[in-house]
């Protein structure tokens, strides 16, 4: 079972600022199949990058991903206020079928 | 527009019964493979089950094997999870979520609906 550890646990930024988040994963993930989430309280998460770096329709282009094996990024190039939310990571296509890290939380400075 | 649509959450007691289902509008239903994944309350998601475009293909976590039976109707582009055996472990906002299609089987979830929250509790 792949294990996907998010870094940091919580990150402190102000609009405007860049934000890098880290996902590492306990073995290779196949073919890239790593992804990324936002989720606002109250609301389902919402796809953000898909196959590790491809953004998903209608994600703007301040948002990017990055990385393969076992290492993967999600940087937000310059914080909007909408962006403070809670950001998850996700693997695809290994057992178990899908696996989450457990979320790194961006919040305003 | 493709909507997801969650329903029949609710309190059940340890032990009890309950079966959720998906309604799915503005997109092939058929064409593509579909998910749950929940969220216990100030937790993150869990993946629980996958079923394919024809059902011939299903997937459980470990948690949920041998409670939990996903299963999908073509006809009525909906989704279904029976939940047998609840335990205070299963509260959680229980979500679908929308997986890869025949020719593209292995996918990220890219559309969800906004949940239903199931309250296992004496």
């Amino acid at each position: 079972e792949i294990v996907l550890t998010q870094s940091p646990g919580t990150l402190s930024l102000s609009p405007g600022e860049r934000a890098t988040l880290s996902c590492r994963a306990s073995q290779s993930v196949s073919s890239s199949y790593l992804a990324w989430y936002q989720q606002k309280p109250g609301q389902a998460p919402r796809l953000l990058i898909y196959g590790a770096s491809s953004r998903a329709t209608g994600i703007p282009d301040r948002f990017s991903g990055s990385g393969s094996g076992t290492d993967f990024t999600l940087t937000i190039s310059r914080l909007e206020p909408e962006d403070f939310a809670v950001y998850y990571c996700q693997q695809y296509g290994s057992s178990p079928w899908y696996t989450f890290g457990q979320g790194t939380k961006l919040e305003i400075k | 527009e493709v909507q997801l649509v969650e329903s029949g959450g609710g309190l059940v007691q340890p032990g009890g019964s309950l079966r959720l289902s998906c309604a799915a509008s503005g997109f092939t239903f058929s064409s593509y493979s579909m998910n749950w994944v929940r969220q216990a309350p100030g937790k993150g998601l869990e993946w629980v089950s996958y079923i394919s475009s024809s059902s011939s293909t299903i997937y459980y976590a470990d948690s949920v094997k041998g409670r939990f039976t996903i299963s999908r109707d073509n006809a009525k582009n909906s989704l279904y999870l029976q939940m047998n055996s609840l335990r205070d472990e299963d509260t959680a906002v229980y979500y679908c979520a929308r997986g890869g299609t025949i020719v593209v089987v292995v996918a990220a979830t890219d559309y969800w609906g906004q949940g239903t929250l199931v309250t296992v509790s004496s």
